[in-house]
Order: C-alpha cells, then sequence, then structure tokens
C-alpha cells in the first residue's frame, strides 16, 4: 500500500521568506501526487497535481512542486510566502488499487502547519 | 457550480445513538470517499466507493457504514456513535475517467459525541 509522509509538523518562516514543504511517497510505481491546503475551519483546497510528463508543477497561488523519481519526492516551493500562505498543507498520493478496473485509493501525509511572521 | 455538499456542518450527539453525515457531489464522479481529520494524524480514510453499488474499507472502517445506492450520494453511517469518533469529517468525489483524478472536498462535518 502507498504512503506519505510529511516530516515536518510545523514550521514557521518570515513573510516575503522562500519557502519548501517536505514531501516523501512510498509506491511501486508512478502515483498521482496532490498538494493540498487546508485554511482555519476550512475544507482541503487542491494546489497543484503531478501525473506525468513534466515533473516541475505549477499551481494556484504562487506554489509549485517538484516531482523526483529517485528521491520519491514532491516538495512544494514557494519563493515568496505572504501572510495568507499560513494554513495547513497536506500531500497526497493516489495510485491504483488491485481489487478490480478503476479501483483507485488517495492517502494523505499527516499535514504541515505553516506559519508565516508579519 | 461544482460543489460536493456535507450536512450537518455541525453536530453534538450523545453516545449510542445513530447518526448519518450525508455527502452529494454534482460532478457525476464515479469515486467518493470519506475521510477523518485528527490533530497530529492528519487525514485518514474511512470508506471509499468506485461506483454505484461497490464500496471499500480505507483505513479506520471500524464503527461506520457507508451506502452508495446513487452515484452522488455517499452517506456515511455511524450506527452507535462513541466518544472516539468526534473528529472533523470529510467527504470528497474525483473522476476516474482519464487523468482528471484530483478530489474535491466538502467543506466538512465537525462531529462531537459526548
Amino acid at each position: 500500500a502507498q504512503s506519505v509522509t510529511q516530516p515536518d509538523i510545523h514550521i514557521t518562516v518570515s513573510e516575503g521568506a522562500s519557502l519548501e514543504l517536505r514531501c516523501n511517497y512510498s509506491y511501486g510505481a508512478t502515483p498521482y501526487l496532490f498538494w493540498y491546503v487546508q485554511s482555519p475551519g476550512q475544507g482541503l483546497q487542491l494546489l497543484l497535481k503531478y501525473f506525468s510528463g513534466d515533473t516541475l508543477v505549477q499551481g494556484i497561488k504562487g506554489f509549485e512542486a517538484e516531482f523526483k523519481r529517485s528521491q520519491s519526492s514532491f516538495n512544494l516551493r514557494k519563493p515568496s510566502v505572504h501572510w495568507s500562505d499560513a494554513a495547513e498543507y497536506f500531500c497526497a498520493v493516489g495510485a491504483p488499487t488491485y481489487s478490480g478496473a478503476g479501483s483507485y485509493q488517495l492517502t494523505f501525509g499527516k499535514g504541515t502547519k505553516l506559519s508565516v511572521i508579519p | 457550480e461544482a460543489q460536493v455538499t456535507q450536512n450537518p456542518r455541525y453536530l453534538i450527539t450523545v453516545t449510542g445513538k445513530k447518526l448519518t453525515v450525508t455527502c452529494s457531489q454534482n460532478m457525476n464522479h464515479e469515486y467518493m470517499s470519506w475521510y477523518r481529520q485528527d490533530p497530529g494524524l492528519g487525514l485518514r480514510q474511512i470508506y471509499y466507493s468506485m461506483n454505484v453499488e461497490v464500496t471499500d474499507k480505507g483505513d479506520v472502517p471500524e464503527g461506520y457504514k457507508v451506502s452508495r445506492k446513487e452515484k452522488r450520494n455517499f452517506p456515511l453511517i455511524l450506527e452507535s456513535p462513541s466518544p472516539n469518533q468526534t473528529s472533523l469529517y470529510f467527504c470528497a468525489s474525483a473522476s476516474l475517467q482519464g487523468s482528471n483524478t484530483e478530489a474535491f472536498f466538502g467543506q466538512g462535518t465537525r462531529l462531537t459525541v459526548v
């Protein structure tokens, strides 16, 4: 079964600084990879996704992520953080199961909470 | 507007009193899923469904039931809720067609079992 590890539980950065949130996955083939953001009291919003092709993926709100197969990683980056980016970020892997055609399972990491210092 | 709708948003119930949290999507998605979110544990999958009448257990199915009688609806049933099921619950749906497999989430249901 696939798994996702987000090594950092909580990260604090200053506004305007660069950001990198780490995500490592475990899966036997190339998975679908996602980053979601959850603002306080809100549901999850998709930031970006990787299915295949270009390993550098651009998302909304100025975020990007790079798929590195050799490192089983899909780290999220932003060159300059804004105070409104304070939220919790979830990396997820979507992979087909083998219980039937079209089987699909989405597994989330435990999340990284981002705090931004003005 | 494409959306996943959960009801209710907030619920307080007593131990042992059966409850149902509804989830409905208007995107004709085949895949639907329930998650619970707990501090420090992230989102854990409870049950998922690939299509009508096709459901399967996720990582934490104990104490929950689901049904998928219609494509758009995927209710979560707690037959006998217990305090350890106090959590924030999210429903999600996704298409299984082509590569458009991003999941859309509802706004969440905060359940407290006393």
